[in-house]
């Protein structure tokens, strides 16, 4: 089946650094990304929509300028978290919709900020 | 709105059926899905239904699917320790490769 990957599956850094987290799509395109925060012993919640040849859909409350996204090409999103603070220490998981429509989720990425 | 609501917490005795309810608010509902996720661990996609239906049965799981009620639920038939999990409920709007919200999810433990 579709593969989604993640990196890095874990990264520990110091406040005020900016962190890069990648989404791959392995074995088919996607246009479309999406990235959830997941907090200790919560729920996934929508971040945003990545969207490849345009700007990100952020969704309500979700800070743009903190949370950047580029959907560099058909395969891979990023996700940097600028001058990173110890409350944005989460969970973050992509999926990606396949050509068949179905979604798959990568295996997440562990931030914690120290 | 979107808003997906579960119970957080279920404990059943290993061998017997558990039942995970859901309930959600957005009518336009087109795909609701069953997704388990194990303590460190990314989602794994259990199963999903459309919204035109009203039952699904997949192994020793099945979706019953009210939509009158908005009601989801999630029976697993003769528990297992393996089965030990958080189980999130989840719909899209559009289609599978709309944007998925997840409610609380339901943390399943299963006792001897």
């Amino acid at each position: 089946g579709a593969v989604v990957s993640q990196h890095p599956s874990w990264v520990i850094c110091k406040s005020g650094t900016s962190v890069k987290i990648e989404c791959r799509s392995l074995d088919f395109q996607a246009t479309t990304m999406f990235w959830y925060r997941q907090f200790p012993k919560q729920s996934l919640m929508l971040m945003a929509t990545s969207n490849e040849g345009s700007k990100a859909t952020y969704e309500q409350g979700v800070e743009k300028d903190k949370f950047l996204i580029n959907h560099a090409s058909l395969t891979l999103s990023t996700l940097t978290v600028t001058s990173a603070h110890p409350e944005d220490s989460s969970f973050y998981i992509c999926s990606a919709p396949s050509p068949g429509n179905e979604q798959f989720f990568g295996p997440g990425t562990r931030l914690t900020v120290l | 709105g979107e808003d997906v609501e579960q119970s957080l917490f279920l404990s059943v005795r290993e061998g017997d059926s558990s039942v995970i309810n859901c309930t959600y608010t957005d009518s336009s509902s087109t795909y609701l899905y069953w997704y388990k996720q194990e303590p460190g661990a990314g989602l794994q996609l259990l199963t999903y239904i459309f919204s035109n239906m009203d039952m699904k049965q997949d192994q020793r799981l099945t979706v019953l699917l009210n939509k009158k009620d908005k009601h989801l639920s999630l029976r697993i038939a003769d528990t297992q320790t393996g089965d030990s999990a958080i189980y999130f409920c989840a719909e899209s709007r559009y289609s599978s490769a709309s944007k998925i919200i997840f409610g609380s999810g339901t943390r399943l433990s299963i006792r001897p």
